[in-house]
């Protein structure tokens, strides 16, 4: 069954220091993910995603994470934090290739701190 | 572009009543709209899939009877919380996929709080 894992609950980072949320998958086949942000009591805003192509995606707000397939992880990072970036962060993974249904990571809360 | 709605954004309501809460693309048509629940500082919990025109497709554990999905055109999605009790309370979050499009992506509303006291 597909899967994805965020082994931090919280992530501290002071402002101007480079982040990196965590986030490992087990898929069979070839994983479609996504990593998307959640602001309070708002919805899921998406960052970016892997399909295929160059391992190291380019997203939204200076976001960008790598598709690692040896390690099945797609780490979300950003090389400078704003105390802005503080949000809630989700990785998730299409549950199959013929299906648009999309199983998330249990979230991962990102505090950046001025 | 690719702008989801809801409304209410946040609804109050007494135990036994029912409530609707409307799902709708602004700016396209979606192919399919899915329907979400997430608990406080928990992941989002897929309720049920909905396609323009056809019966909504439910997850497992999830009561169609108590949560009836109408899905009348390709920019409308309905959720209703029949005879609502306190534990039904959460904010329920839409989404949709564009029609024609491959991006793979889903385009979230901004969600319902909705409380049952």
């Amino acid at each position: 069954a597909q899967s994805v894992a965020q082994p931090e609950d919280q992530v501290n980072v002071a402002e101007g220091n480079p982040l990196t949320v965590k986030c490992t998958y087990s898929v069979s086949g070839n994983p479609y993910l996504f990593w998307y942000v959640q602001y309070p009591n708002r919805g899921l805003q998406f960052l970016l995603k892997y399909i295929t192509g160059d391992n190291l995606v380019k997203g939204s707000y200076g976001f960008e994470a790598e598709f690692n397939k040896s390690q099945t992880s797609f780490h979300l990072k950003k090389p400078s934090a704003l105390v802005s970036d503080s949000a809630l962060y989700f990785c998730a993974v299409r549950r199959s290739y013929n299906t648009d249904k999309l199983i998330f990571g249990t979230g991962t809360r990102l505090q950046v701190f001025p | 572009g690719a702008v989801v709605s809801q409304h209410p954004s946040w609804v109050i309501c007494k135990s036994g009543t029912s409530v609707k809460i409307e799902c709708r693309s602004l700016d396209f048509q979606a192919t399919t709209m899915f329907w979400y629940r997430q608990f406080p500082k928990q992941s989002l919990m897929l309720m049920a899939t909905s396609n323009e025109g056809s019966k909504a497709t439910y997850e497992q554990g999830v009561e169609k009877d108590k949560f009836l999905i109408n899905h009348a055109s390709l920019t409308l999605s309905t959720l209703t919380v029949t005879s609502a009790h306190p534990e039904d309370s959460s904010f329920y979050i839409c989404s949709a996929t564009r029609e024609g499009a491959s991006s793979y992506e889903q385009y979230f509303g901004p969600g319902t709080r909705l409380t049952v006291t």
